[in-house]
């Protein structure tokens, strides 16, 4: 079955520092969206990618969608605290029934050292 | 953005009695709902996906007669956790699309924290 990894699983960034997390498809996707997840809280969406070799920005952070439509990136610059916590990808591929599933990255979570 | 609220936001039960969990959409019609759960410091890992008016779909190794899904009206969706036990004990997250005004957004509720003693 489709199967979406991401790295690192860990990210510990110190503060005005770039990162970046991966996330890697093993099928074609329809769209990748990403999401954060502050500790303790729910999944709020960042954003959504549909076409191949997209690249979107919002202020500071950089999201990416590979040709093939099978890798996703997020990069952030300059961490600042506020960016502390859970990153996922979500791939949405498209099933028989045509409602489509999202498969979720294990997550990369963030720390940030002032 | 669209708003889904969930209820309860927490709940304690003892083992062997069932739990419903309740997700709502607040200002939009939910074609389509999905149901998550998440243990600590873990990926959100799909149960199910709920359509209006038919059966839910269920992941490989959820168990359907377990994990009760109702999805009666476009705005809510139930899960019910039948006999539950505290392997059960989790996170449990729904999500709800509106295909015509937020192509294929998720939209998440707060969550119910379930501890199963």
């Amino acid at each position: 079955g489709q199967q979406v990894m991401q790295i690192p699983q860990y990210q510990h960034v110190q503060e005005g520092e770039d990162f970046t997390t991966y996330c890697n498809s093993s099928t074609t996707l329809s769209n990748i969206q990403w999401y954060k997840q502050r500790p303790g809280g729910h999944p709020v969406f960042l954003i959504q990618l549909v076409k191949s070799g997209e690249v979107k920005k919002q202020k500071r952070l950089t999201f990416q969608f590979g040709e093939a439509k099978k890798n996703s990136s997020l990069h952030i610059t300059a961490t600042q605290t506020t960016d502390v916590g859970t990153y996922f990808c979500a791939g949405l591929t498209m099933t028989t029934d045509s409602w489509g599933k999202f498969q979720f990255g294990a997550g990369t979570q963030v720390v940030v050292t002032p | 953005g669209a708003v889904v609220s969930q209820h309860p936001s927490w709940v304690i039960c003892k083992s062997g009695t069932s739990v419903k969990i309740e997700c709502r959409s607040l200002d939009f019609q939910a074609t389509t709902m999905f149901w998550y759960r998440q243990f600590p410091k873990q990926s959100l890992m799909l149960m199910a996906t709920s359509n209006e008016g038919s059966k839910a779909t269920y992941e490989q190794g959820v168990e359907k007669d377990k994990f009760l899904i109702n999805h009666a009206s476009l705005t809510l969706s139930t899960l019910t956790v039948t006999s539950a036990h505290p392997e059960d004990s989790s996170f449990y997250i729904c999500s709800a699309r509106d295909w015509r005004e937020h192509y294929n957004e998720q939209f998440f509720g707060p969550g119910t924290r379930l501890t199963v003693l």
